[in-house]
């Protein structure tokens, strides 16, 4: 079936760093690729999308290349904040699926 | 405009207690999905809707589980009876039909409902 593998959290870095969730999939067809962001005590936001092979998605500094030959969808930023502490979830539609399914998440801490 | 809004957003019970969830999709969309989000189990699917059909339950957990969705802007979930186990953050979500526009296929989530049952 359907599936996301994040890598495991908690990730920590300091402010500014460079960093890269890592995401890994594996669907039948060709799924619809997106990240999204769970600050404390809040839902779900969508961070960014993308939807075929080679697009990249792009969002408050973030970016994900859909690479279809490695089956990755890797979260990247230049230079983190301390607000973009949170919960990052990668997750997989498929258009006969209509669902999403959702990695486990990574945990992200900056500190100042 | 409006986003997902589920109620309560906080509730605490007794175990044995029916709790009622409830959420308003986005107006226009089509699909809601009920997920459920938890330390051990990270987020699962519950149970979705299209057109106020529920397509796939196969992720409600048991028969003390039932959702519905009487109209295009209403859905519930109910716990009857609730148990300390069943306490976890509920979203419901929603989205437009498929293939429509950019955001066809983007899934839009509602701040949660947390539930605490003692």
């Amino acid at each position: 079936g359907d599936s996301v593998t994040q890598m495991e959290g908690p990730v920590t870095l300091s402010e500014e760093a460079f960093l890269t969730i890592n995401c890994t999939y594996t669907a039948t067809g060709y799924p619809s690729l997106f990240w999204y962001v769970q600050y404390p005590g809040e839902g779900l936001q969508l961070l960014l999308k993308a939807t075929k092979a080679d697009d990249k998605g792009s969002n408050k500094g973030f970016e994900a290349t859909y690479r279809k030959e490695t089956t990755s969808f890797h979260l990247e930023k230049g230079s983190v904040q301390v607000s973009d502490s949170a919960v990052y979830f990668c997750a997989l539609s498929t258009q006969g699926a209509q669902k999403l399914v959702f990695g486990q998440g990574t945990r992200l801490t900056i500190n100042p | 405009d409006a986003g997902v809004i589920q109620s309560p957003r906080h509730e605490v019970t007794e175990m044995g207690q029916e709790v009622t969830l409830r959420c308003k999709p986005i107006s226009g969309h089509n699909s809601l999905f009920w997920y459920r989000q938890t330390m051990m189990r990270g987020l699962e699917l519950l149970i979705y809707f299209n057109n106020n059909v529920p397509i796939d339950d196969s992720g409600m957990p048991e028969d003390r589980f039932s959702a519905k969705m009487p109209n295009a802007s209403f859905s519930t979930l109910k716990i009857q009876p609730s148990e300390p186990r069943d306490s976890a953050v509920y979203f419901c979500a929603s989205r437009s039909a498929m293939g429509t526009g950019h955001s066809g296929n983007t899934i839009y989530f509602g701040e949660g409902s947390w539930l605490t049952v003692v």
